[in-house]
Parts: structure tokens; C-alpha cells; sequence
């Protein structure tokens, strides 16, 4: 069975100050992976996924994350982060086997401080 | 962009009463789940339903729950004895059968059991 794992729960961080956000997960077959970004009181939105190709994908706010088939991780980074950044994020993986279910790590808190 | 419309946003409930939590995927999507999210953990599995039946669910789901898509339209979670512990936020959840396999997920439905 797959497993997300999530290293830290809490990143906090300075406003324009770079970010990286761990995320490993673990499976016996290929995956495609997903980051989720759940802002206050709202739902869960699809930041970036990869499913095949170049392994560094990005998002429209500037966010990227780089599969690493080796590490088997999939880390989210940001160069620069805004105070609205500020939210819960999780990484996912559906692994290609009959079920295609999605797996949610324990997510990371991303703490902006000005 | 299409969404994923969950009703109501917020419900309370007494312990022992049955509620139904609503949802209307996306209308070419076939593809449904239910997630949960107890306040400050992970979203956790709990039901897949494709072709008018349950394909996979979780040790959580268990026969206190129920889904149903009774038209074309809405995809229903039932829990027909609410539990303190079934407190948390619910998602709902489709995906189309086509390439990409992002879900899309709705705004969640707080259930609060007294």
C-alpha cells in the first residue's frame, strides 16, 4: 500500500524569504503525485501535480516541486513567499494500481511572518 | 471553471441522529469520493463510488455509512447514527476517467455532533 509522509507539520518562515516543503512517500508501483493547498476555513485546491514528463512542474503562483524518483519524494519549494501563502498544504499520491485512490500526507502548516 | 458544490457548509447534529451530506460533482465526471478531515489532522479516505456502486472503501466506512447518487445529479453520504467522533470536515470529491487525474474537490461540510 502507498503512504505520504510529511516530515514537518509547522513551517514558519519570513515573508520573501525562500520555502521548501518535504514530502516522501512510498510505494511498490509508479505514482503520480499531487500538492493540495487548504487555506482557512476553505477547501482543498490543486496546486501542481506530476503524472509524467519533466519531473520539475510548477504552479501559477510561483510555486514548483521537482520529482525525485530515487528519493522518492516530491518536494514543493517557493523562491520567494507572500503573507497569503499562508496556509495548510498537502501532498497526495494515487498509485497506478486498480484503485487509483489518492493518499494524503498529514500535511505542513506554512507559517508566513512579515 | 466547473466545481464541485457540497451542501450545507456547516451542520449540527445530536449524537444518534442520521444526517445526509450533499454533494454535485462535476457533470461529466464519473468518478466519486468521500474524504474526511477531523480538525487539525489529515484528510482520510473514505469511500470511492464509480458505475452506481462502491468500488473501494476505507476501515472508516463503516455500516453507520452509506452513499447513494440518486439521480443523475447528487452523490449523498449518509451516516445513519452520528458519533461524536464523526465530527470533522467532509469533502467531496470527482474526477473524470480521462488523463490527469486531479480531483476535484468541494468546499467541505463541517459536521459538528453534540
Amino acid at each position: 500500500a502507498q503512504s505520504v509522509t510529511q516530515l514537518d507539520s509547522q513551517v514558519p518562515v519570513f515573508e520573501e524569504a525562500p520555502v521548501e516543503l518535504r514530502c516522501n512517500y512510498s510505494s511498490s508501483v509508479s505514482v503520480y503525485l499531487f500538492w493540495y493547498v487548504q487555506y482557512p476555513n476553505q477547501g482543498l485546491q490543486l496546486l501542481l501535480k506530476y503524472l509524467s514528463g519533466s519531473t520539475l512542474v510548477e504552479s501559477i503562483n510561483g510555486f514548483e516541486a521537482e520529482f525525485n524518483k530515487s528519493q522518492t519524494s516530491f518536494h514543493l519549494r517557493k523562491p520567494s513567499v507572500h503573507i497569503s501563502d499562508t496556509a495548510e498544504y498537502f501532498c497526495a499520491v494515487i498509485s497506478m494500481d486498480s484503485s487509483y485512490k489518492l493518499i494524503f500526507g498529514s500535511g505542513t502548516r506554512l507559517l508566513v511572518r512579515p | 471553471e466547473p466545481e464541485v458544490t457540497q451542501t450545507p457548509s456547516h451542520q449540527v447534529t445530536q449524537m444518534g441522529q442520521e444526517v445526509i451530506l450533499r454533494c454535485v460533482p462535476i457533470s461529466n465526471h464519473l468518478y466519486f469520493y468521500w474524504y474526511r478531515q477531523i480538525l487539525g489532522q489529515k484528510v482520510e479516505f473514505l469511500v470511492s463510488f464509480y458505475n452506481n456502486e462502491i468500488s473501494e472503501k476505507s476501515e472508516i466506512f463503516d455500516d453507520q455509512f452509506s452513499v447513494e447518487r440518486p439521480d443523475g445529479s447528487n452523490f449523498t453520504l449518509k451516516i445513519r447514527s452520528t458519533k461524536l467522533e464523526d465530527s470533522a470536515m467532509y469533502f467531496c470529491a470527482s474526477r473524470d476517467s480521462l488523463g490527469g487525474y486531479g480531483y476535484t474537490f468541494g468546499s467541505g461540510t463541517r459536521l459538528t455532533v453534540v
